[in-house]
């Protein structure tokens, strides 16, 4: 069954510092792959998704099929940059938009 | 602006009672879900449907059941509710693709006592 692995439930770093938020999926065809983001008392939002190529907010992310890995990065985290990130992938055994969301990483960005 | 609602933020229950939760989006989206999302799980997919009174599990459907007999509206309902039913409950919705983007609806904290 496809899977998404986010190994880390909490991610602290200091602000400019890099950050590399890492998600792991199982699929071994073509993955759609996202990221959603919920800063703290809003809703979940989009972030980025693997099919855009963009970057957002200065993070990009990119598909590694070799280490089946989706990781979220950027160069100098902002204080603003904490929130709960979510990697999603879009099942592809149907075109349905149905994701399978990993267990979420919450960044910590420390002044 | 797309607009997913949800009709509690907050909501206290008691053990055994019925529970309705609604959710109404305004962009003619075919698709909509129900999920529960707790620290350490992530998201875990309860129900989705993919048109008028189309329905299909997720990965967490025991306990709930789901109605959608208007396009805008996919309600969640617990039966009879339990503790381990305590959770945060977020709806969402999108086009029928793979390649689209789910819009949430802001959570509903339910609290069964």
């Amino acid at each position: 069954a496809q899977r998404v692995t986010q190994p880390e439930k909490l991610l602290s770093v200091f602000k400019g510092a890099p950050v590399e938020l890492k998600c792991n999926y199982s699929y071994s065809g073509s993955p759609e792959l996202f990221w959603y983001v919920q800063y703290s008392r809003q809703r979940l939002q989009l972030l980025l998704r693997h099919i855009s190529r963009e970057s957002i907010k200065g993070f990009t992310a990119d598909l590694n099929k070799g280490e089946t890995s989706f990781h979220l990065k950027k160069p100098f985290a902002q204080e603003e940059d904490s929130a709960m990130y979510y990697c999603a992938l879009s099942e592809p055994t149907s075109n349905t938009g149905k994701l399978i969301f990993g267990q979420g990483t919450t960044l910590q960005v420390k002044p | 602006d797309v607009k997913v609602t949800q009709s509690s933020r907050y909501l206290v229950k008691r053990t055994g009672e019925k529970v309705f939760l609604e959710c109404v989006q305004d962009m003619d989206h075919e698709n909509m879900f129900w999920y529960r999302q707790d620290p350490g799980l992530g998201l875990r997919l309860i129900y989705f449907s993919y048109d008028v009174k189309m329905k299909e599990k997720g990965d967490i459907p025991e306990g709930y059941s789901v109605s959608r007999e208007k396009k805008e509206r996919f309600s969640l309902i617990l039966e009879s509710a339990s503790t381990n039913q305590t959770s945060m409950y977020l709806c969402a919705s999108s086009f029928w693709d793979r390649y689209r983007e789910q819009f949430f609806g802001p959570g509903t904290r339910l609290t069964v006592l």
